[in-house]
């Protein structure tokens, strides 16, 4: 158990609707990034937030957003999803804002399922 | 643009010893990490090499060459817990992001 949770732990929907999905990084973690991972493929980085204010984007498409609240909980928002969107989505943090020395603990992901 | 190279699968037996390459071609070059994934569950960090050299932990070694662009991952005394999918990810600047290698599956035979 990495101490990085994640909610919900499933999620089925339908083409065209919107989801959210939460992480609560480890206690004193102050960075938070998200990935996806599409089946048997490796980990695209989307987006990294550090004590509330966005540090880092990857390859996050416009209809995806993310924020992370004062209490450092986060979220990542799902728009107008397509089939293409179904994966595993994975929440990480880490203690500071990054660096090779700064590792990353994973949660346990969120696996979307877009029908 | 950015790469990464590794194998798609190794197939190894219990008990041997087996090497996972990486290979890189990103524009710049901080470090490079290494990751474990078993089906269905969430990456788990290994190791990381910032500079050229060997690092052993336990049973698991991680080799850089800069000069080269590559990296390996060495596994010992191969278990059948071992059997997992293993990231090599590059951090390749100062902007924080790992850019990350499509996995290795490490298949392990009795």
């Amino acid at each position: 158990d990495s101490g990085v949770t994640q909610t919900p732990k499933h999620l089925i929907t339908a083409t065209g609707q919107r989801v959210t999905l939460r992480c609560s990084p480890r206690s004193g973690d102050l960075s938070v990034y998200w990935y996806q991972q599409s089946l048997d493929q490796g980990l695209q980085f989307l987006i990294q937030y550090y004590n509330g204010e966005e540090r880092a984007k990857g390859n996050i498409l416009e209809r995806f957003s993310a924020q992370q609240f004062p209490d450092l909980h986060s979220e990542l928002n799902l728009s107008s999803l397509e089939l293409g969107d179904s994966a595993l989505y994975f929440c990480a943090s880490s203690v500071a804002g990054g660096g090779i020395e700064d590792t990353q603990y994973f949660g346990p992901g969120t696996r979307l399922t877009v029908l | 643009g950015q790469s990464l190279e590794q194998p798609s699968e190794v197939t190894a037996v219990e008990g041997a010893i087996v090497q996972i390459n990486c290979t890189y071609q990103t524009s710049g070059f901080y470090g490079l990490s290494w990751y474990q994934q078993h089906d269905g569950g969430a990456p788990t960090f290994l190791s990381y090499n910032g500079l050229d050299g060997l690092e052993e932990t336990g049973r698991f070694s991680s080799f850089l060459s800069r000069s080269d662009s590559y990296g390996y991952l060495l596994l010992q005394e191969l278990q059948m817990k071992d059997s997992a999918s293993y990231f090599c990810a590059v951090m390749k600047d100062s902007n924080y992001q790992l850019i990350w290698g499509a996995g290795t599956k490490l298949i392990i035979k009795p």
